[in-house]
């Protein structure tokens, strides 16, 4: 089982819908998790970072964490097609180190 | 604020030769890692400093790749010979440190876009 595990896609959904991305990990110790946005050609940046179960909104993006069923996901509302870019999952293990899942490409079609 | 500086931004050998990337993290960050991005996957720790010491280097080839960090502030990574599979953005980030909260948001250098021919 890999460690980090997202749907690499392509998600296609037209503009002003929800996107959902979803990422499930392997190790139950995982103590931070995080979504990076990396648009083509550019570096990843931080765009939520979640530490406990529950929900957490930063504007038009809520970030879910279940760590029972070890999942976390991301929702964006309204998608607008300056979101297009591919969305990775990140997770600091219990052994303190980051792993990042493949990345799940995002398009938000006009 | 100056963000993580990288060099070069492309650079293009045949294989065998060797080659360097540098980076500069922001000021004040402890934390520095080089990561290995192949096209269409996430990107891949190959090593990782706390000040001038390395903490994780687990998937650094260590037969070809190595990497320092003088002084806990500039890194340069080379590989030495390049095969053609190291084509690939080599990506360098920096963090405040490598604790849960808000020590441990990463930053990174716009990448250094390698092609070996």
């Amino acid at each position: 089982q890999k460690e980090v595990e997202q749907n690499s896609g392509p998600l296609s959904v037209p503009e002003g819908a929800i996107a959902s991305l979803n990422c499930t990990y392997s190790d139950r110790g995982s103590q931070s998790f995080f979504w990076y946005r990396q648009y083509s050609g550019k570096s990843p940046e931080l765009i939520m970072s979640i530490y406990s179960n529950g929900d957490k909104e930063d504007g038009r993006f809520t970030a879910q964490l279940n760590k029972a069923s070890q999942y976390v996901s991301l929702l964006i509302r309204d998608s607008q097609p300056s979101d297009s870019a591919t969305y990775l999952c990140v997770i600091r293990g219990s052994n303190y180190k980051l792993t990042f899942g493949k990345g799940t490409l995002l398009t938000v079609n006009p | 604020e100056a963000g993580v500086a990288q060099s070069p931004r492309y650079k293009i050998i045949e294989k065998r030769q060797s080659v360097a990337f540098w980076c500069n993290p922001i000021s004040g960050h402890a934390t520095l890692y080089w990561y290995q991005q192949i096209l269409g996957q996430g990107p891949k720790l190959l090593i990782q400093f706390q000040n001038n010491g390395v903490v994780d280097d687990s998937q650094l080839p260590k037969d070809r790749f190595s990497a320092e960090r003088l002084k806990g502030v500039d890194s340069t990574l080379k590989i030495q010979p390049a095969k053609l599979e190291d084509s690939a953005v080599y990506l360098c980030a920096s963090s405040l440190g490598p604790l849960p909260g808000t020590n441990e948001k990463l930053f990174f250098g716009s990448g250094t876009q390698l092609s070996v021919l």
